[in-house]
């Protein structure tokens, strides 16, 4: 695709509930980034996928976090037992290996009430 | 602990000022990125800098890169109501992740 698709766009969970983030990077990206922004904050870093392979996952906040992306292309990002403090936008990077620059997709806004 | 200050955090400015943001960071990362936030909106890609010494320009942007005292700038010429947006400033370090300063929010007042 032309851009880096995120999935939903907005998600409104009750606490307690499991979510599941989707994001399809650009095509033929082989790096994949989740990052979390909380309002008013820079975003952090979650998780790093190289095609299929989750290099670095020192960002995820606790074991409720969890990414996978299996086929080395579309990634999700699911989250147990939503709690308040996971509202937050998580976006998605995607990139070229080797390459420097990175494409941020639109985000999803979780919404834990 | 790795970490990217920005400052100001809140910048308020007229049409037609100069100013100057900068951006203070940990490591000796060789690789400095500027990105665009608009409110509700995702991160656009302004500026890469990869070496030290490194100046680009678009617009009314400039931003630099000084490797040996870990600071890069964003200078902003003649600001107009459109540049109005909130700026981060990230380093790349290890494993190609990003980590962002807090961000600039800029407001342009007619």
């Amino acid at each position: 695709g032309a851009g880096v698709s995120q999935s939903p766009r907005y998600k409104v969970a009750k606490r307690g509930q499991d979510v599941a983030l989707r994001c399809d990077p650009i095509s033929g990206h082989v790096s994949l980034f989740w990052y979390q922004q909380a309002l008013g904050q820079g975003p952090e870093f979650l998780t790093y996928f190289q095609n299929e392979a989750q290099l670095d996952k020192s960002g995820l906040p606790s074991d409720r976090f969890f990414a996978e992306r299996p086929e080395g292309s579309v990634s999700t990002l699911k989250i147990q037992r939503t709690q308040q403090e996971d509202s937050a936008v998580y976006l998605c990077a995607s990139s070229w290996t080797g390459s420097y620059g990175y494409t941020f997709g639109s985000g999803t806004r979780l919404t834990v009430v | 602990e790795l970490k990217v200050e920005q400052n100001p955090l809140f910048l308020s400015m007229q049409e037609g000022k100069n100013y100057t943001i900068y951006c203070n960071y940990s490591t000796t990362s060789d690789r400095l990125y500027w990105y665009r936030q608009d409110p509700g909106k995702s991160l656009e890609s302004l500026f890469v800098l990869l070496s030290n010494g490194a100046v680009k320009q678009e617009g009314r942007l400039m931003a630099s890169l000084d490797t040996k005292a870990r600071l890069s700038t964003l200078h902003i010429t003649a600001a107009v109501h459109d540049l109005s947006a909130t700026y981060f400033c990230a380093e790349e370090t290890s494993g190609s992740r990003l980590t962002f300063g807090e961000g600039t929010q800029l407001t342009v007042n007619p």
